[in-house]
Formats: structure tokens, sequence, C-alpha cells
């Protein structure tokens, strides 16, 4: 069966001060990844998505940025943080490309990051 | 842009109560799914819609996806205090899910 994990569960961090966020899914091949950012009662805002290696599109400007440099690894990254950065992280996965095929999206646990 | 917008923000309703939340999409979907998220936890998936006009029933809830694939709607029937949380519709254009801001709900005993 697939599991989708993410680390750290929480993170305070200074403003200016670098972010890394990791997202790993086993049992699965060439998924679609996504990095979500959640603010505190509101909604889920896309942040990037990647249908493959080193492919990533971003849907906000912003001084974030990911990567994916293995095919189940997709990693979030900021060299400097901001305090409009803080919120709830969410990495998820899903399988199919094809309009009407299943393309369930399966949610990591999720980063609480606050920075101060 | 793409945009789902999604009403109520919140509805607060006694247990036996009825709900529903709405979502409607500038632009035509290829699907539309449900989540529930959970105080604390991460979004779950509930269902996909895919036809235009689809009707989906899972136990007290009640998924339709609208003629022309650009709104949806969640009815829960007799709600319990085991319906609480925010959900979130997800609308899908191309390799994109667009997600409604979510409606938040709470069921007083």
């Amino acid at each position: 069966s697939q599991t989708i994990h993410q680390w750290p569960a929480t993170l305070v961090q200074p403003v200016g001060s670098p972010l890394s966020l990791e997202c790993t899914v086993e049992g699965t091949s060439n998924p679609n990844l996504y990095w979500y950012r959640q603010a505190a009662g509101r909604g889920l805002q896309l942040l990037f998505y990647s249908v493959g290696i080193g492919q990533i599109s971003s849907e906000v400007p912003q001084n974030l940025s990911a990567s994916r440099p293995q095919d189940r690894q997709f990693i979030l990254s900021s060299k400097k943080l901001l305090l409009s950065d803080s919120g709830f992280y969410l990495c998820a996965w899903s399988v199919s490309l094809l309009a009407g095929a299943p393309d369930t999206q399966y949610f990591g646990p999720g980063t609480r990051l606050t920075v101060l | 842009g793409q945009q789902v917008m999604q009403i109520p923000q919140y509805q607060h309703v006694q247990e036996g109560e009825d709900f529903t939340t709405y979502c409607n999409s500038s632009t035509t979907l290829s699907n539309i799914q449900w989540y529930k998220q959970r105080p604390g936890g991460h979004p779950v998936f509930l269902i996909q819609l895919v036809k235009s006009g689809e009707v989906k029933k899972q136990k007290r809830l009640t998924f339709q996806f609208g003629e022309a694939k650009k709104n949806s709607s969640l009815h829960i029937t007799a709600t319990q205090t085991t319906d609480v949380g925010t959900y979130f519709c997800a609308g899908r254009r191309f390799n994109k899910f667009y997600f409604g801001s979510g409606t938040k709900l709470n069921v007083k005993p």
C-alpha cells in the first residue's frame, strides 16, 4: 500500500532563516506531487506541483522553491523565511493525469510552521 | 484566474439538522472532489464526481455535480457530532486542483 511521509511535524523558525521540508511517497511510481499551504482557518493554496523528476510548476510568486530530486521525493525550501510564511504545509500525491480516471489526492500529515 | 468559490464559510447546526455546502467554479472542470478535514488533521478524500449532473450518495452524504460541470454541492442529512470538521471541494482542471476555501461545520449535541 502507498504511504506518504512529511517531516518535521512542527517547526518554529526565526524570520530570515532557511527552510527545508521534505515529503516522500512509498508504494507507487511516478506520482504527481503537490505542495499546499493552509493558513490558520483558511483553505488550501496550491504552491507547487510536479509531474516528474526535475519538473516543477509554481503557482504563486513567493520566496519559496520546490525541488524533486528523486521520483518519490519532494522538497520545499526557502532561503529566508518571512512572517507570512507561517502556516500548515501539506504535501500530496496523486496517480492519474487522465480526465475522468481516479485521481484522488492523498495528503501527508503536514508540517506546522511558525515563523517568529 | 481559475477560482473555486465555496459557501458558506461557517455553519453551526443542531445535531439532527441538515447541512449543505456549495462550490462554484469560474470555468468548466474535469472533475470535482470533496475532502473532509478534522480539526488538527489533514484533508481526507471523500468522493470524486466526473459526469455532468452526477449524483452520488454515501450514507447520509449526497454529492452533486452540476450540468455545466462548474458547480457542486455536498448535503448532509441529519448531522451528527462526528460530522464536525471542514469540508473542501477541489475542482480539477488539467493537472491542477483548485480548492475552495472550505466550510467549517460545527454540530451542537
